[in-house]
């Protein structure tokens, strides 16, 4: 298995633009968690989602995010429009739905809006 | 709410020299706690949990609930365990992993 596999790996855009960043979590894994990581705030998480329906999207920033799990086996994190303080590395994450926080992480997203 | 806290944003050893990362948490319940680990161009990955009670790679770490500490330790350490180190919380039935700011540890020869 691959793993937990993100696209696209670095992303520049100027502010304003629409980012959409993919992730393809682990064959058989329920559960999917989106992260951004920075200097200043480490690693936040975002929103995750169980059998494709988001369970907690309290560390979304504000409406300039969304994220949607059409399938098992795909999920997007939209960022309409970008501004430079976006700029992070955003982690995809799978795991079993077990309660037992090993989570599958991806290599991340790097992003930076100018 | 559930909060972890690294104070320590760098820190650096000598090669052999013992080694220990600080998290404390706060959390109303049981937590579950964690320590991941991500090594220079890999990917973020488990350490280890506190419930294994587990030695990996030469590191444990225990839980002290009257001190809401869960510091991760190493005797002798090398240069190979140079990384960056979370701390990681989940609380009982949830799947939400919180995580600290990280501590970057440079083994220096």
């Amino acid at each position: 298995d691959a793993g937990v596999i993100q696209s696209p790996r670095h992303e520049v855009t100027e502010m304003g633009q629409e980012v959409t960043l993919r992730c393809k979590p682990i064959s058989g894994h329920n559960s999917l968690f989106w992260y951004r990581q920075t200097m200043m705030r480490g690693l936040e998480l975002l929103i995750y989602f169980n059998n494709n329906v988001p369970i907690d999207d309290s560390g979304m920033p504000e409406d300039r995010f969304s994220a949607k799990m059409p399938n098992a086996s795909f999920s997007t994190l939209k960022i309409q429009p970008s501004e430079p303080r976006d700029s992070a590395v955003y982690f995809c994450a799978s795991s079993l739905w077990q309660g037992n926080g090993e989570l599958f992480f991806g290599e991340g997203s790097r992003l930076t809006v100018l | 709410a559930q909060r972890v806290t690294q104070p320590e944003k760098l820190l650096s050893v000598f090669k052999g020299a013992p080694v220990e990362l600080k998290c404390n948490y706060s959390y109303s319940g049981s937590p579950e706690l964690f320590w991941y680990v991500q090594y220079s161009r890999q990917r973020l990955q488990l350490l280890l949990r506190h419930i294994s009670r587990e030695s990996i790679k030469g590191f444990t770490a225990d839980l002290n609930k009257g001190e809401t500490s869960f510091h991760l330790k190493k005797p002798f350490a090398q240069e190979e365990d140079s990384a960056m180190y979370y701390c990681a919380l989940i609380g009982r039935g949830s799947e939400k992993l919180v995580f600290g700011k990280g501590t970057k540890l440079t083994v220096n020869p």
